[in-house]
């Protein structure tokens, strides 16, 4: 049980294209869930923290507007790169809270041509 | 504020031999300890996890942890490497208080020689 999934595991985008990344609880209700970021050799950083039916809540130093996070439904939350760059370019993981413990998914590997 | 310290960047083992991988944390609260592993270009799995209940934790694949608040330590241990054990460790603390936000150390990657 307690199965995270992203869709999809890996995208290859232009410069100045937007791209969605899903992040679902299979099998269970989440209605928080959090996104991280991790560059090569290095940890995951936590980018925002989503919850249902409201604002996402963003770590210092991330843009919101550019990172555009929907939590619509206790299920699924949604992270969008806007006007991607090369820079933007990482492995993007998310995780959902359970009864106090984060599930992550497998991770989406962005790369920004 | 919470931390975590992964004291170890990298650890190089021989097959069959014990692996220590070091993990030291700074909380204001009782904090809940993870260790998870990420194999290459994988997303992270959970290999055991301290919840303020037994101090000696055995988790999955032979990995086994001990909660000493005294050092404040969560070292991940096992008897014997093998060569798939061979991958990036981190070890995460998150507080209740937080409503499970977590905070990763930068992980120890984990070579197996054979």
């Amino acid at each position: 049980g307690a199965v995270v999934s992203q869709h999809p595991s890996r995208v290859i985008c232009k410069s100045g294209t937007s791209v969605k990344i899903e992040c679902r609880s299979l099998d269970f209700q989440a209605t928080t869930m959090f996104w991280y970021r991790q560059f090569p050799k290095k940890s995951l950083m936590l980018m925002a923290t989503s919850n249902e039916g409201s604002k996402a809540t963003y770590e210092q130093g991330v843009e919101k507007d550019k990172f555009l996070i929907n939590h619509a439904s206790l299920t699924l939350s949604t992270l969008t790169v806007t006007s991607a760059h090369p820079e933007d370019s990482s492995f993007y993981i998310c995780s959902a809270l359970r009864e106090g413990k984060q599930f992550f998914g497998p991770g989406t590997r962005l790369t920004v041509l | 504020a919470q931390s975590v310290t992964q004291l170890d960047s990298h650890v190089s083992v021989s097959e069959g031999t014990p692996v220590l991988l070091r993990c030291n944390y700074s909380s204001s609260y009782s904090p809940s300890l993870f260790w998870y592993v990420q194999h290459p270009n994988k997303g992270l799995q959970l290999l055991l996890k301290y919840t303020s209940a037994a101090t000696l934790v055995k988790g999955i694949n032979g990995f086994e942890a001990e909660f000493k608040k005294s050092e404040t330590s969560f070292h991940l241990t096992k008897p014997s490497a093998h060569m798939s054990d061979a991958a990036e460790y981190f070890c995460v603390v998150s507080f209740n208080t937080n409503a499970g936000k977590s905070t990763f150390g930068d992980g120890t990657t984990l070579t197996v020689k054979p």
